[in-house]
């Protein structure tokens, strides 16, 4: 069965700290791995689209690489407005379903 | 501005009672989908749309339909609404099947 999985479910950081957020997928034959980023009471923002294993993208503070099981979303030196659900997806060439994780809820204190 | 809008954004209703929530987006994208959003169960995929007059299920269909007869809208129907389906709801769009922008919601609520 097709699977996302995200870690943590929450993370709090201070504010310069560092961190890394997990998602790990078991979907067969891979279109495409997507990162969102949510604020509460609205819709999710789209971040980043990745195809291949080895693949990276970044935006300002965040950059996504992706290997052939996980996906990492990398936050250098955060600030709190980073502060917000982020959203891994996956997508089965078969098909045009969307699989959401759970989501990793970050809090970023000053 | 590009974006994705829906009406209504908040409705309560009863048991039964048909309702079509609209979504519509300025983009000229051709994908379009409709989310639902539960809390301890994420974001589950209802109904997508590849372009005009042609969608297909996504995880949770049961319970809802769907129509794209021009490529700007794509609502969501509810024949028959039952409590199961009070959830908040997100239209999304986009190009070559990514979900690029999302709509603010329509929270839901049946009794």
């Amino acid at each position: 069965e097709d699977q996302v999985t995200q870690s943590p479910e929450a993370l709090r950081l201070q504010e310069g700290e560092s961190s890394s957020l997990n998602c790990s997928y078991t979907v067969s034959g891979l279109r495409g791995l997507f990162w969102y980023r949510q604020d509460p009471g609205k819709g999710p923002e789209f971040l980043f689209t990745l195809y291949s294993a080895g693949e990276e993208k970044e935006k300002e503070r965040l950059k996504a690489t992706l290997t052939k099981k996980e996906s990492f979303l990398h936050i250098t030196a955060p600030k709190p407005e980073d502060s917000a659900t982020y959203l891994c997806a996956a997508r089965r060439i078969a098909g045009g379903k969307l699989i959401f994780g759970q989501g990793t809820e970050l809090s970023v204190k000053p | 501005e590009a974006q994705v809008t829906q009406n209504p954004r908040y409705l309560i209703t009863v048991t039964g009672k048909k309702l079509t929530v609209t979504c519509s987006q300025n983009m000229n994208h051709e994908y379009m989908s409709w989310y639902r959003q539960d809390p301890g169960l994420g974001l589950r995929q209802i109904y997508y749309s590849m372009n005009v007059e042609v969608t297909d299920k996504g995880d949770v269909p049961e319970g809802y339909k769907v129509s794209r007869k021009e490529k700007r809208n794509f609502p969501l129907i509810l024949e028959s609404p039952s409590p199961n389906q009070t959830s908040l709801y997100f239209c999304a769009s986009g190009q070559r099947e990514v979900e690029q922008f999302f709509g603010p919601g329509t929270r839901l609520t049946v009794l």
